[in-house]
């Protein structure tokens, strides 16, 4: 199983729709965890932490639920600004503590 | 703020030369990483220095890979020699200590080797 899952998409989606990307992870001692942004061809971005309690940022909401292994980010009113790859992030304990592994991205395209 | 500045933003060379990659991370932040990424494979994390001490070199394909950290500005990832399946997006990255743990990118540098 990889350490880090993602449904690759494409999510094609018009602008004001929701969309929901789902991530789960392998590891039952990863501690922090995230969501980066890639645009075509430039670096990853960091979009947002994502805490136990989730968490909201605008029109963004990240979900965790340990038990599941399992994070979330929620788009509300998607603009077409939004089109972009989003990375699921998960960072190990122990003596890895700065290694973070990323998912292989979720592209999603807002169409006017 | 300067952000991490990687050069050559392109390279395209010939299987068998070698290749030098050059990272400078933002100025202040103690780990730096070397990612390589493919289409195939995603983001992959090579080596990450912390404080320029290599801690973990795992993600390393082969010893036709190296990389070093000389001085806390300054980092390199060679590969001699090259092949064709190493042309992929290097990015480098750093990071701040006792921060949340977000990494900041570079803008890469896209290697074709032919």
């Amino acid at each position: 199983r990889k350490e880090v899952e993602q449904d690759p998409g494409p999510f094609n989606v018009p602008e004001g729709a929701t969309v929901a990307f789902n991530c789960t992870y392998s590891n039952s001692a990863s501690q922090s965890f995230f969501w980066y942004r890639q645009d075509c061809r430039k670096e990853p971005k960091l979009l947002m932490s994502v805490y136990s309690s989730g968490n909201e940022d605008g029109r963004f909401t990240a979900q965790l639920n340990r038990a599941s292994q399992y994070i979330s980010l929620l788009i509300r009113d998607s603009k077409l600004s939004d089109s972009a790859t989003y990375l699921c992030v998960v960072n190990r304990s122990g003596g890895s503590n700065y290694k973070l592994t990323f998912g292989k991205g979720t592209l999603l395209t807002v169409n006017p | 703020d300067a952000g991490v500045i990687q050069s050559p933003r392109h390279e395209v060379t010939e299987m068998g030369q070698e290749v030098t990659l050059r990272c400078k991370p933002i100025s202040g932040h103690n780990s730096l990483f070397w990612y390589r990424q493919t289409m195939m494979r995603g983001l992959e994390l090579l080596i990450y220095f912390n404080n320029n001490v290599p801690i973990d070199d795992s993600g390393m394909p082969e010893d036709r890979f190296s990389a070093k950290m000389p001085n806390a500005s300054f980092s390199t990832l060679k590969i001699q020699p090259s092949e064709p399946r190493d042309s992929a997006v290097y990015f480098c990255a750093s990071r701040v200590a006792g921060g949340n743990n977000e990494q900041f990118f570079g803008p890469g540098t896209r290697l074709t080797v032919l």
